[in-house]
């Protein structure tokens, strides 16, 4: 059982680009979270989704979308990745939305 | 607006305790959590609070004051691999996590 996974592990971007995060969890859990970290600050919440074929925006959604098509899968997509979108981002999932979130390993991203 | 606090860094010896502090304001309250995150890794689950008192954990306890909006981590017996950020995070009326940026927690032989 692997948990939560993410890919890439790491990835350097020209601005511009479209770009994809992967995240896939394996516990059956309802609820999943995209978030950033950035040195200095907590985590914030880009977008979550409840149950598989709903999202809703978080704290910081613009310029990232997302998709829940079924419940192991949220993909985190940037349209056109500017420069401030360089941070570590994580994914997470949690059985309800008072339950603990656990975490995958995190894509460190680098938009230049 | 929404807030959590804690302090940026604390320095403490091995074999210690050390406590980490932490408030907060949120619109609506459904639980106090802890994590833990070594550099480089993901947030891990320390404790989960949302009765005032304390939880004892083995080595770690949490203790939750709602009427304050306080909490704190207790680290008893400090070992070298307690090195690392503590995130306190508050769970607000729309069930969605409000994070703190961490304390960094340093631990001297």
């Amino acid at each position: 059982i692997a948990g939560i996974t993410q890919a890439p592990t790491s990835q350097i971007l020209a601005a511009g680009r479209r770009m994809t995060l992967r995240c896939t969890q394996d516990m059956r859990h309802n609820a999943m979270y995209w978030y950033r970290q950035d040195l200095g600050l907590g985590l914030r919440l880009i977008h979550y989704s409840n149950t598989a074929g709903t999202t809703g925006k978080g704290e910081v959604p613009d310029g990232y979308s997302v998709s829940r098509a079924n419940t192991d899968d949220f993909p985190l997509t940037l349209a056109s990745a500017v420069p401030s979108q360089t941070s570590v981002y994580f994914c997470a999932s949690s059985e309800g939305t008072t339950d603990t979130q656990y975490f995958g390993p995190g894509t460190r991203l680098t938009v230049l | 607006g929404q807030n959590i606090d804690q302090p940026t860094e604390m320095t403490a010896t091995e074999g210690a305790i050390v406590q980490i502090n932490c408030t907060y304001q949120t619109s609506g309250f459904n639980g106090l959590f802890w994590y833990q995150q070594h550099a480089g890794e993901a947030p891990t689950f320390l404790s989960y609070n949302v009765l005032d008192g304390l939880e004892e954990k083995g080595r770690f306890s949490s203790f939750l004051s709602r009427s304050k909006g306080y909490s704190y981590l207790l680290l008893k017996e400090l070992q070298m691999k307690d090195s690392a950020s503590y995130l306190c995070a508050a769970l607000d009326s729309n069930y969605q996590l409000i994070w703190g940026a961490g304390t960094k927690l340093i631990i001297k032989p």
